[in-house]
């Protein structure tokens, strides 16, 4: 079982909808983090969050909008979304952004038709 | 900026065998942090060992271990006695000291075990 919790574990959604995806850990971490993966790809890092202050933004366009709400919650609030930007989503945490080794969530299958 | 090179995109095994996976990284830091990450098909990223740089011993985790090499900037994770549910990519990375450093990963090795 992961102690990072994400949903939906799949969403399919048309160019014009809004959603979101949701993160949750109970850890008590500081440091959040949101990555976007492609098939066969490693992990690219769009957005890290660090005492629920936004701490990198990786020049992600802004039809992702990220939201800490509280230390143990993220979002990715998504709007206008392209078909390429059809991949896994992963929300890890860490103890801190220092060394503390990420953990992950088991990911968001994201389909854009 | 600091690279991680994974120069074996696939690599198989035979259940009960051992199997070494490669990775080399590019830093000009003295102090830094490396990881090697496993992802199964149920696609969750699951830390399978950690290095400190300062330290000269190879950290092991039971079946896992690495031989980390300072100087030649290597870092190869070694599985022993492999098992059918060691299949899956797995990924090297880098994270250098300090409060905003990023985790940089290597591009992935595939391991398949047959049994």
């Amino acid at each position: 079982d992961t102690e990072v919790t994400q949903t939906p574990k799949h969403l399919v959604m048309g160019m014009t909808n809004k959603k979101s995806l949701k993160c949750e850990q109970h850890m008590g971490h500081r440091a959040m983090y949101w990555y976007k993966q492609k098939a066969k790809k490693p992990p690219e890092l769009m957005f890290v969050y660090s005492y629920e202050k936004l701490s990198i933004n990786e020049s992600v366009p802004s039809r992702f909008s990220p939201e800490c709400p509280n230390s143990s919650l993220l979002n990715l609030h998504l709007h206008a979304l392209q078909p390429e930007d059809s991949a896994l989503y992963l929300c890890a945490s860490s103890r801190d952004m220092a060394n503390s080794p990420l953990h992950f969530g088991n990911g968001t299958r994201l389909t854009v038709t | 900026a600091q690279t991680v090179t994974q120069s074996q995109p696939e690599m198989s095994v035979q259940e009960a065998e051992t199997v070494t996976l490669s990775c080399t990284y590019d830093t000009s830091e003295s102090d830094y942090y490396l990881f090697w990450y496993k992802q199964p098909p149920s696609r969750q990223m699951i830390l399978v060992i950690r290095q400190e740089a300062y330290k000269q011993q190879n950290a092991t985790e039971n079946r896992f271990s690495v031989n980390f090499q300072k100087a030649a900037k290597s870092f190869s994770l070694k599985i022993s006695d492999s098992q059918l549910g060691d299949a899956a990519m797995y990924f090297c990375a880098y994270r250098g000291q300090g409060g905003s450093e990023k985790l940089v990963f290597g591009k992935g090795t595939k391991l398949t075990v047959n049994p």
